[in-house]
C-alpha cells in the first residue's frame, strides 16, 4: 500500500518569495509521483509528474519538484511566488501497474496563500 | 479537446433520496476514474473503468453506490438512499491507457445531503 503526507496544511509566502511545499511518500514499490493544483470551484490540474526518468522534474507555471529516494520526498518549489499561485496543492502517488489502472493516492493538500 | 465535463455541478438532496451524476470524458480516453473529496481532504479513489469494464472498486464504495460506463463513453455514478456522510465533491478523471497515464480531471459535482 502507498501513502502520501503533506507537511503543512497552510503555507503563506510573500509575492516574489520562494515557494516550498513538502511531500513525503510511502510505497512498497518504486512510485510514480504527481503534483496537482486546484483552484476554487475547479477540478485538479496536473503541474508535473515523476516517472523514474530525471529526478528533477519541471512543470507548468515555473514549478519544479525533485525526487529524493533516500528521503522518500518529492517537494514542490517555485523560485518566485505570484499572486495567481494561490490555490490548493495536492501531492499524489500511483504504482504505475502495466495493464492496470493507475489509481492515485493523494495527500491531504496544502493551501498556498500569497501576500502582496 | 473540450476537457472532462461533469453534470450537475451542484446537487442538493434530502437524506434517503437517490442521486445520479454524469461524467463525459475526453473523447479518445479509454480509462475513467471516480474520486470523492470531502472538505479539507485530498481526493479518494472510488472506482475505475477501462472502456466499459469496471475493473476496480474501493472499499469506500458501499453497496449504495453503483457506477456504469455503457459503451465505454460517458459514465454515471448513482448513490441510493443518500446519507449526510455522502456530502462531498465527486470528481471524475479520464486518461489514455498507459503505464503512467496522466489523469485529466473534471470540475466535479458537489453533493449536499440535508
Amino acid at each position: 500500500a502507498q501513502s502520501v503526507t503533506q507537511l503543512g496544511s497552510h503555507v503563506s509566502v510573500s509575492e516574489g518569495a520562494l515557494v516550498l511545499l513538502r511531500c513525503n511518500y510511502s510505497s512498497s514499490v518504486p512510485p510514480y509521483l504527481f503534483w496537482y493544483v486546484q483552484y476554487p470551484n475547479q477540478g485538479l490540474q496536473l503541474l508535473l509528474k515523476y516517472t523514474s526518468a530525471a529526478t528533477l522534474v519541471k512543470g507548468i507555471n515555473g514549478f519544479e519538484a525533485e525526487f529524493k529516494k533516500s528521503e522518500t520526498s518529492f517537494h514542490l518549489t517555485k523560485p518566485s511566488a505570484h499572486m495567481s499561485d494561490a490555490a490548493e496543492y495536492f501531492c499524489a502517488v500511483s504504482l504505475g501497474r502495466a495493464g492496470a489502472g493507475n489509481m492515485l493516492t493523494f495527500g491531504g493538500g496544502t493551501r498556498l496563500m500569497v501576500k502582496p | 479537446d473540450t476537457g472532462v465535463s461533469q453534470n450537475p455541478r451542484h446537487k442538493i438532496t434530502k437524506r434517503g433520496q437517490n442521486v445520479t451524476f454524469r461524467c463525459d470524458p475526453i473523447s479518445e480516453h479509454n480509462r475513467l476514474y471516480w474520486y470523492r473529496q470531502t472538505l479539507g481532504q485530498g481526493p479518494e479513489f472510488l472506482t475505475y473503468f477501462q472502456n466499459e469494464a469496471q475493473l476496480e472498486k474501493s472499499r469506500l464504495l458501499s453497496d449504495r453506490f453503483s457506477a456504469e460506463r455503457p459503451k465505454g463513453s460517458f459514465s454515471t455514478l448513482e448513490i441510493q438512499r443518500t446519507e449526510q456522510g455522502d456530502s462531498a465533491m465527486y470528481l471524475c478523471a479520464s486518461s489514455r491507457a498507459g503505464l503512467v497515464d496522466t489523469q485529466y480531471f473534471g470540475p466535479g459535482t458537489r453533493l449536499t445531503v440535508l
